[in-house]
């Protein structure tokens, strides 16, 4: 049973426009939420996180929304760069818990 | 290095072999986490040590895999007999503190398992 969901496998956007990866998860109990970027043959990287008693947490031209209701939370990117095409990981977890739960990922690809 | 550091990036079994994963932490990170990453789907947790305490097997997929951490900082992960379900991208993680949430995740850049 697949906890955190991305449901678009892929994502194409023009350089310069704004990149918005989504995700959606059906854990209540999930208090914070991180985005991993992976390049191929390079294990996940850490790009942004969320804890649930935020809805909006911004790092230069990364910004991750928080909808708790909806159990929703968006990536956005921008301006795109060609540099940002990679598979990008929404994640999960609980506060105690050891483990993250991750989705299945979307890959982005930034046209110049 | 100052990374996670995995060995072997690349194994091939035949079905039926035993197999070795070695993971490198971040020197002092405490907490270790293996992960299998099946072809198109995300890392899915395998177990978690805490030094050299295994704290979490939970996801270990059946009593063919085993993990130690002996002295608390390289881990080894073995599958036994492998079988060809088996086969994926094997990710060590690890992080300063112990059993944090709010604590990032390093991870290695994996060791691919193909079983024939």
């Amino acid at each position: 049973d697949q906890q955190v969901k991305q449901n678009s496998p892929s994502l194409s956007v023009q350089e310069g426009r704004i990149s918005i990866l989504n995700c959606d998860y059906t854990n209540s109990m999930f208090d914070y939420f991180l985005w991993y970027k992976k390049y191929p043959a390079e294990g996940p990287t850490f790009l942004i996180s969320i804890s649930s008693i935020k809805d909006k947490n911004e790092d230069g031209r990364f910004t991750v929304f928080l909808n708790k209701s909806a159990k929703h939370l968006s990536l956005h990117i921008v301006p795109s760069q060609p540099g940002d095409s990679a598979v990008y990981f929404c994640a999960a977890s609980e506060t105690g818990a050891n483990n993250l739960f991750f989705g299945t990922g979307t890959r982005l690809t930034v046209i110049p | 290095g100052a990374g996670v550091s995995q060995s072997p990036r690349y194994k091939v079994a035949k079905r039926g072999q035993d197999v070795a994963l070695r993971c490198d932490p971040i020197s002092g990170h405490v907490s270790l986490f293996w992960y299998q990453q099946a072809l198109g789907q995300g890392p899915e947790f395998l177990t978690y040590f805490q030094n050299e305490a295994q704290l979490d097997k939970s996801g270990l997929p059946s009593d063919r895999f085993f993990a130690e951490r002996p002295e608390g900082s390289v881990s080894t992960l073995k599958i036994q007999r492998t079988q060809q379900e088996d086969s994926a991208v094997y990710l060590c993680a690890s992080s300063l503190e112990p059993r944090d949430t709010y604590n990032e995740q390093f991870f290695g850049p994996g060791t691919r398992l193909t079983v024939l």
